[in-house]
C-alpha cells in the first residue's frame, strides 16, 4: 500500500517551462520532504514542510505543504537541464524516523 | 563534514548466499534507517535504529536484520539472498529519533545471481 501517491510519474519538458508535481494522500503527516535522486546515486535533501501551508522557496523551486498536512507541491519555474531527475516526497506520519516515500517523479529537462 | 558513507557501493552474490552492508552516519547523527529501492516498489522502509536499538521495523521478513555499534555505524545482514533482493540498499543519517530530516547515502547496489 502506498501511502503516498505523486503525480505525474513521468514529465518530459522543455528547457524554460514550468511545471508542477503532486504528492497527496489521505493521511496526516507531521512532515513532509522532497528529495532529487540521479540514478546510482541516494536522495539528496531539498526541502522539510512541518506547518500546514508551509510554503519554502529554493531559488526556482517552490515547495507548498497543504493545509491539511496531507498532501504537497513542488513547483519550478523556468526548469534546466539540471533539474533532470527523479523527484521524491516522502512523510513522516509520527515523530519516528520511518519515512514513508511517494511513487516518485522522473522529470526530463531537454534543452 | 563528511557525509553518509556506505560500503561496499556494488556487490552480486548468489542466491542462498549472506550479505552484510555498512552505514556511516554523519558525525553526530544517531539514528541510522535502512531503506531498500527497487523499480517496482520504490523505496521501502527496513528499520531504524537508536542508540543501539531497533526503534522501528518495516514489512519485511526475518532474513533481513541490523545493528548499530556504539559509535552509531550500522550494518544490515540479508540472508538466504533471493533473486528478488536485488535492488539499491540506502542507509539514511538523522541526528536524532525523531527528526524531521533524513540525509542517504549512495547506496549499495546489490545484484543476487
Amino acid at each position: 500500500t502506498q501511502l503516498l501517491e505523486q503525480s505525474p510519474q513521468f514529465l518530459s519538458i522543455q528547457e524554460g517551462e514550468n511545471l508542477t508535481v503532486y504528492c497527496n494522500s489521505s493521511s496526516v503527516f507531521s512532515s513532509l520532504q522532497w528529495y532529487r535522486q540521479e540514478p546510482g546515486e541516494g536522495p539528496v535533501l531539498l526541502v522539510t514542510v512541518v506547518t500546514g501551508g508551509e510554503v519554502k522557496k529554493l531559488k526556482r523551486l517552490t515547495f507548498q505543504f497543504g493545509d491539511a498536512r496531507k498532501d504537497s507541491s513542488l513547483h519550478i519555474t523556468a526548469a534546466q537541464p539540471g533539474d533532470t531527475g527523479l523527484y521524491l516526497c516522502a512523510g513522516a506520519p509520527n515523530t519516528g524516523n520511518q519515512f514513508y516515500f511517494g511513487t516518485g517523479t522522473s522529470l526530463t529537462v531537454i534543452p | 563534514k563528511a557525509g553518509v558513507t556506505q560500503t561496499p557501493r556494488y556487490l552480486i552474490k548468489t542466491r542462498g548466499q549472506q550479505v552484510t552492508l555498512s552505514c556511516s552516519p554523519i558525525s553526530g547523527h544517531r539514528s541510522v534507517s535502512w531503506y531498500q529501492q527497487t523499480p517496482g516498489q520504490g523505496l521501502q522502509f527496513l528499520f531504524e535504529y537508536f542508540s543501539e536499538t531497533q526503534r522501528n521495523k518495516g514489512n519485511f521478513p526475518g532474513r533481513f536484520s541490523g545493528r548499530q555499534f556504539s559509535n552509531s555505524r550500522s550494518e544490515m545482514n540479508v540472508s538466504t539472498l533471493e533473486l528478488g533482493d536485488s535492488a539499491l540498499y540506502l542507509c539514511a543519517s538523522s541526528l536524532s529519533t525523531g527528526s524531521t530530516e533524513a540525509f542517504f547515502g549512495q547506496g549499495t547496489r546489490l545484484t543476487v545471481v
